[in-house]
């Protein structure tokens, strides 16, 4: 089992929809995740972090950790064209300070 | 406040050579770790520098090394450059809040071909 894994997509979603985003991780990495969105042919830019079971909120975005599964999620209220995306789960590695492991990203089209 | 800068942006290099990327991490932020992005391999791991000293690494040959300066500055040198390398390179910088809960900020990247 890969460290962290995603669903590459696409996830395609109409206007104005929920998107949900999700990732699992294995034991190999820490309690800390982060998920970032990254542009076609651009670098990659923080959205949310989370580190305590549970939800996240931040305007439209939702992020939920659930240790005992594994499981990490990003939701997306209301979402935009603009969201169009890929979106990449990390998490930080078991050996701690700032070694970040990235999931494959999942390729999110919002289309109107 | 300025976001992390890198440079060059972009480079085309021929096998066998070497090249030196450079990376500024923003104002206050001790922590630069640099990634490899490739369509195949995704974001992989290089390595993290912290008060000049390296802490992390990741599975990459030795042709790959970075130092950072005193200023938090770093730069990352690939020798003997391979057809292989060419990839999205991104340099993050992190301030240290702490070791599980600090957030990393990626620069623009360095888009590298070799040829």
């Amino acid at each position: 089992q890969k460290e962290v894994e995603q669903n590459s997509g696409p996830l395609s979603v109409p206007e104005g929809a929920i998107a949900s985003l999700n990732c699992t991780y294995s034991d190999r990495v820490s309690q800390s995740f982060f998920w970032y969105r990254q542009y076609s042919g651009k670098s990659p830019e923080l959205i949310m972090s989370i580190y305590s079971n549970g939800d996240k909120e931040d305007g439209r975005f939702t992020a939920q950790l659930n240790k005992a599964s594994q499981y990490v999620s990003l939701l997306i209220r209301d979402s935009q064209p603009s969201d169009s995306a890929t979106y990449l789960c990390a998490a930080r590695g078991s050996g701690g300070y700032n070694k970040l492991i990235f999931g494959a990203g999942t390729r999110l089209a919002v289309h109107p | 406040k300025a976001g992390v800068t890198q440079t060059p942006r972009y480079l085309i290099k021929t096998r066998g050579q070497q090249v030196t990327l450079s990376c500024s991490p923003i104002s206050g932020h001790r922590s630069v770790s640099w990634y490899q992005q490739t369509p195949g391999q995704g974001l992989q791991f290089l390595f993290e520098y912290f008060s000049e000293t390296q802490r992390n690494k990741g599975n990459f040959p030795g042709r790959f090394s970075g130092r950072q300066f005193s200023n938090s500055r770093s730069e990352m040198n690939v020798s003997t450059l391979e057809l292989g390398d060419s990839a999205l390179y991104l340099c993050a910088s992190s301030l240290e809040q702490g070791i599980w809960n600090t957030e990393a900020f990626f620069g623009q990247g360095t888009r590298l071909t070799v040829v």
